[in-house]
């Protein structure tokens, strides 16, 4: 069954550590997202990427995230140095952009953050 | 930019009761709008979608129909059960084909036995 794999599941670390999240996308995808969700938000969209390339992380605060694809089959998403703000459940999802409409985007299980 | 408002919960049901979860969007040109389901512990899982105005989608009991007139995309059930209890989100891909997609804010539904 294909699926999007994330890792950690849960971390808990001290306010000033790095975060480094992982993601695999679903084998054959071009388009990677990453979501933050918290209570107080909802759903966030932090950075998106198509055949690797960044196409919009207008909504991730750039002092302390970074998000990059160094390949096809791993994404990162890192924070450094991390705040009790960002304790939150940080979901990657994949796609296949066809350039059409209608895409349907699958979800990872999430990596749940908490920051000390 | 885009947007989708749905209506915030929590919506505590009996089983067998009808279910609406009101969906606004805010977009230009003609965005695809989907509706996605999220159970405990778990990712974001579609349950629905419909690329064009009049489209419904359809799945599991849930219907959605896209109305373009009133920019709306309606959740409906008509008889929830129990297993239902999951939080349901509005979500539109933009028309500009980078699939970037907008979530609302997600509404929790309890179904109560």
């Amino acid at each position: 069954d294909a699926r999007v794999t994330q890792t950690p599941r849960h971390k808990v670390t001290e306010m000033g550590q790095e975060v480094t999240m992982r993601c695999q996308p679903i084998l054959g995808h071009n388009t990677v997202f990453w979501y933050r969700q918290t209570m107080m938000q909802g759903l966030e969209l932090l950075a998106y990427f198509r055949n690797r390339a960044p196409l919009d992380d207008s909504g991730m605060p750039k002092d302390r995230f970074s998000a990059e694809m160094p390949d096809a089959t791993l994404a990162t998403l890192k924070i450094q140095p991390s705040e009790p703000r960002d304790s939150a459940v940080y979901f990657c999802a994949s796609g296949l952009g066809t350039g059409g409409s209608g895409n349907t985007i699958y979800f990872g299980e999430g990596s749940w953050l908490t920051v000390v | 930019g885009d947007s989708v408002t749905q209506m915030e919960g929590p919506v505590t049901l009996s089983e067998e009761a009808f279910l609406t979860i009101n969906c606004t969007y805010t977009a230009t040109g003609y965005p695809s709008l989907f509706w996605y389901v999220q159970y405990p512990g778990e990712g974001l899982q579609l349950l629905l979608k419909a690329t064009k105005a009049d489209d419904k989608g359809s799945n599991k009991g849930f219907e959605a129909t896209y109305r373009k007139e009133t920019t709306s995309f309606h959740l409906e059930k008509g008889s929830v059960q129990v297993s239902d209890s999951a939080v349901y989100f509005c979500a539109l891909e933009d028309s500009g084909g980078y699939q970037k997609v907008t979530f609302g804010i997600g509404t929790k539904l309890q179904v109560i036995p």
